[in-house]
């Protein structure tokens, strides 16, 4: 139990272009799920915290119009990144929270052209 | 402020032998957790093993287990019997049951088996 998928694993794109990663609970519902980014090796760093139904909550630093995000349902949150450029890429990962536990998706690579 | 330290940039232990990843952390919340996990080089999070801050026993997972000294703010995680598949990083992390149950991560331990 407790997975969630994250789609797509891998993303290529050219500069100036948006790129939406999705975050997915299958087997329970989640009305917090939060998104970290990972540069290469380094840890994990809390972007913000995505409530279903209503805004996201955004960790000091991090451009909210940057970086949108939508927790439309009770399984699913997207992060877009807006106009990515190179220095977007990094390795991006959710987590949906169940219980006091967060059950981690397996990430999406980013590279920005 | 929370945070949680990790001394050992990297490390490198014989198959077969146990090994000990340190963890240091720091809160003024009375409730809290702590985790450890393994992230391999094709980046998923595994998790390996959780501490309550009340639990009065050190935790256990097959042959991983969390020597926790509260007095110490200390976490450490003990791999028993290390494999060539425990090479990975291991991040340590807590969270706080008042902070909306954010985790926070420690920079994390490279985890070398040689065989």
């Amino acid at each position: 139990g407790a997975v969630v998928s994250q789609h797509p694993s891998w993303v290529i794109c050219k500069s100036g272009t948006s790129v939406k990663i999705e975050c997915r609970s299958l087997d329970f519902q989640a009305t917090t799920m939060f998104w970290y980014r990972q540069f290469p090796k380094q840890s994990l760093m809390l972007m913000a915290t995505s409530n279903e139904g209503s805004k996201a909550t955004y960790e000091q630093g991090v451009e909210k119009d940057k970086f949108l995000i939508n927790h439309a349902s009770l399984t699913l949150s997207t992060l877009t990144v807006t106009s990515a450029h190179p220095e977007d890429s990094s390795f991006y990962i959710c987590s949906a929270k169940r219980g006091g536990f967060q059950h981690f998706g397996d990430g999406t690579r980013l590279s920005i052209l | 402020a929370q945070k949680i330290t990790q001394t050992q940039p990297g490390m490198f232990v014989q198959e077969k032998e146990a090994v000990t990843l340190d963890c240091t952390y720091d809160t003024s919340d009375p409730s809290y957790g702590l985790f450890w996990y393994k992230q391999p080089s094709s980046g998923e999070m595994i998790f390996l093993i959780y501490q309550g801050s009340y639990d009065q026993q050190n935790a256990t997972e097959g042959r991983y287990s969390l020597n926790f000294q509260k007095a110490r703010k200390s976490a450490n995680l003990v791999i028993s019997a290390s494999q060539l598949g425990d090479s990975a990083m291991y991040f340590c992390a807590m969270r706080a049951r008042n902070r909306d149950d954010k985790i926070i991560f420690g920079k994390g331990t490279r985890l070398h088996i040689l065989p």
